[in-house]
């Protein structure tokens, strides 16, 4: 089973600022990797699939790079509907999770 | 619009047995493979099984094989959970996903299974 890791698990921000959200997969999955936000109560929305790609309808502050084993989510300047819970999985094993991110206001 | 509506969720005892259904629309159901994903309280997602477009091959994580089937029928455009033997564990939402090479583009609003006595 492929492991994902997030880092860090809370990311402590003011609107406006830059968010840097880490994934790292415990083998290589290629660019077999999405991102998604969750926010309490609502389901996961796609925000970038094949490491770099925005889905249908995603702002062009998220963007997405990384290949092989280290993946990067940035939110190049937060604003307030943004602060939810983000999770990376991948597509290359099985579909495997991350733990996930909470980005939260400071 | 793409629309993924679950049912059938609920409070069942250990041991027991649920199905859950979801009814998709807005979309060509029977084109796409779909998946369940679950979400325990407070928790991360579990991908759970997935299914491709015909309905003739399944998959699921190794944990639930065994107890959870999922099938879909094309011709209802409604894809479905058998779970049996329950596990206060098995406890979650979940979730039906529209399947995008293997990534969730559409998910339903999910439903809530709790297992316990």
């Amino acid at each position: 089973e492929i492991v994902l890791t997030q880092s860090p698990a809370t990311l402590s921000l003011s609107p406006g600022e830059r968010a840097t959200l880490s994934c790292r997969a415990s083998q290589s999955v290629s660019n077999y990797l999405a991102w998604y936000q969750q926010k309490p109560g609502q389901a996961p929305r796609l925000l970038i699939y094949d490491a770099s790609n925005r889905a249908t309808g995603i702002p062009a502050r998220f963007s997405g790079s990384g290949s092989g084993t280290d993946f990067t989510l940035t939110i190049s300047s937060l604003e307030p509907e943004d602060f939810a819970v983000y999770y990376c999985q991948q597509r290359s094993n099985w579909r495997t999770f991350g733990q996930g991110t909470k980005v939260e206001f400071k | 619009e793409v629309q993924l509506v679950e049912s059938g969720g609920g409070l069942v005892q250990p041991g027991g047995s649920l199905r859950l259904s979801c009814e998709a629309s807005g979309f060509s159901f029977s084109g796409y493979w779909m998946s369940w994903v679950r979400q325990a309280p407070g928790e991360g997602l579990e991908w759970v099984a997935c299914i491709n477009p015909a309905g003739s091959t399944t998959n699921s994580v190794d944990s639930m094989k065994g107890r959870f089937t999922i099938s879909r029928d094309n011709a209802k455009n409604s894809l479905y959970l058998q779970m049996s033997g329950l596990r206060v564990e098995d406890t979650a939402v979940y979730y039906c996903v529209r399947e995008f090479w293997a990534f969730g583009d559409y998910w339903g609003q999910g439903a809530l299974v709790t297992v316990s006595s």
